[in-house]
């Protein structure tokens, strides 16, 4: 049964940093892997797809990759900001369409 | 576009009640899910569908029951309401052949 680990569950950085978060998965024969984002209260809201040949996805500060081999995805969010404030959760996509997700890393920057 | 539409947006259930709960998408998506979320926990899967006419079980499937008469739409029916079922509840749809999936703002049930 594949099952999606992230690692740190919480994190709390000053402004400016850079941060990596990790999400790490047990089936290697990942299909795709998509990073999304949780404001508290909200709905997820997609942040970056990482399809199965590709080996990363870069949007503005955000930059995310994969390694099958190692069965990792690691998000980079360089230079954070306090609007970085959030839940970061990856999903696990399969063949079939089916997503399995992480439970999260908790992120809180301070100005 | 309005992307993934839910209601309501909150409600409070005694043990025992049933209710429906609405998702509807407009990017003409094959696949449309049922998740919920625990405090502290992932998304687990209810139920999902991959089209018109067909249902599947998810991970967490007991209590609930879903239909899918037509692309847009794909209510979660929750019968004999019991406090397991108290959660936030996600919709979500993902074209076909693009894997991105794009989520509704949730429903938060409360079954007291």
């Amino acid at each position: 049964k594949q099952e999606v680990t992230q690692i740190p569950a919480a994190l709390s950085v000053p402004e400016g940093e850079n941060l990596v978060l990790n999400c790490s998965f047990t089936d290697s024969a990942i299909y795709n892997l998509q990073w999304f984002r949780q404001d508290p209260g909200k709905g997820l809201t997609s942040l970056l797809l990482i399809q199965s040949s590709q080996r990363e996805q870069t949007s503005g500060r955000l930059n995310a990759s994969l390694d099958k081999s190692s069965g990792r995805s690691t998000l980079y969010i360089a230079a954070s900001q306090p609007g970085d404030s959030a839940t970061y959760l990856c999903a696990f996509i399969s063949g079939t369409y089916k997503y399995i997700f992480g439970t999260g890393t908790r992120l809180k920057v301070l100005a | 576009n309005a992307g993934v539409t839910q209601t309501p947006k909150f409600r409070i259930l005694k043990i025992g009640q049933s209710m429906t709960l609405q998702c509807t998408q407009d990017m003409n998506h094959n696949y449309m899910y049922w998740y919920r979320q625990d405090p502290g926990m992932g998304l687990k899967l209810i139920y999902y569908s991959v089209g018109a006419g067909i249902t599947d079980k998810g991970e967490v499937p007991n209590g609930y029951n879903v239909s899918r008469s037509t692309t847009e739409d794909f209510p979660l029916r929750l019968e004999l309401a019991a406090p397991s079922q108290t959660s936030v509840y996600f919709c979500a749809s993902t074209r076909t052949g693009s894997y991105e999936q794009y989520f509704g703002p949730g429903t938060r049930l409360t079954v007291t």
